[in-house]
């Protein structure tokens, strides 16, 4: 079964760094999202993405983040300038709404980033 | 605005007890309704779902009915199995943004 696949599974940085996560979605889904989950917390939306561009974002989602789709299979979150906050697992997911509908998220298995 | 609310865990039973993990939620609307399970290691999966007032989704097992009139969504199965060892999400879908409003999960322990 196709499934959606996250790099590096764990991240260390420094505070202060920028950090890249990489998402590889499935290949003929058109939605993309960005999940995040601080430990012992509820996991949060952040963003959602179709066509190129950001459909939804949530408050996280501030000028210290970005999207982007470099080419046609990756799917990246940029933090510009980590803060020991930032420390969470990140969860990438994608659907395929002509198939499945927007309601059923395919998840990859997350980039646990650690900033310190 | 919408939430998700779920039991705390961990939920800790022996293998072939019946299991019932609680999950209410408020929201505007009309919610589609979800599990998701996470197993140790691993990322989150769809479990099952439900789109509308008394439907009841099913895999694996597991039950859940989607209760307009109590606002719940019980995540339930008739005899576990050591495997069924997870944290279990319970998640609704704003369908204006497709949003995923989730709770804060229940870690369910299975002992042989």
């Amino acid at each position: 079964e196709p499934e959606v696949t996250q790099t590096p599974s764990h991240q260390v940085t420094q505070m202060g760094q920028e950090v890249i996560l990489r998402c590889v979605p499935i290949s003929n889904h058109l939605y993309f999202y960005w999940y995040r989950q601080i430990l012992g917390q509820k996991v949060e939306f952040l963003v959602s993405f179709y066509n190129n561009e950001i459909s939804e974002k949530s408050e996280i989602f501030d000028d210290q983040f970005s999207v982007e789709r470099p080419d046609g299979s990756n799917f990246t979150l940029k933090i510009r300038s980590t803060k020991l906050e930032d420390s969470a697992m990140y969860f990438c997911a994608s659907s395929d709404p002509l198939r499945d509908s927007n309601e059923k998220l395919f998840f990859g298995s997350g980039t646990q980033l650690s900033v310190l | 605005g919408d939430s998700v609310t779920q039991m705390e865990g961990p939920v800790t039973l022996s293998e072939e007890a019946f299991l019932t993990i609680n999950c209410t939620y408020t929201a505007t609307g009309y919610p589609s309704l979800f599990w998701y399970v996470q197993y140790p290691g691993e990322g989150l999966q769809l479990l099952l779902k439900a789109t509308k007032a008394d439907d009841k989704g099913s895999n694996k097992g597991f039950e859940a009915t989607y209760r307009k009139e109590t606002t719940s969504f019980h995540l339930e199965k008739g005899s576990v199995q050591v495997s069924d060892s997870a944290v279990y999400f319970c998640a609704l879908s704003d369908r204006s943004n497709y949003q995923l409003i989730w709770g804060a999960g229940t870690k369910l322990i299975i002992k042989p």
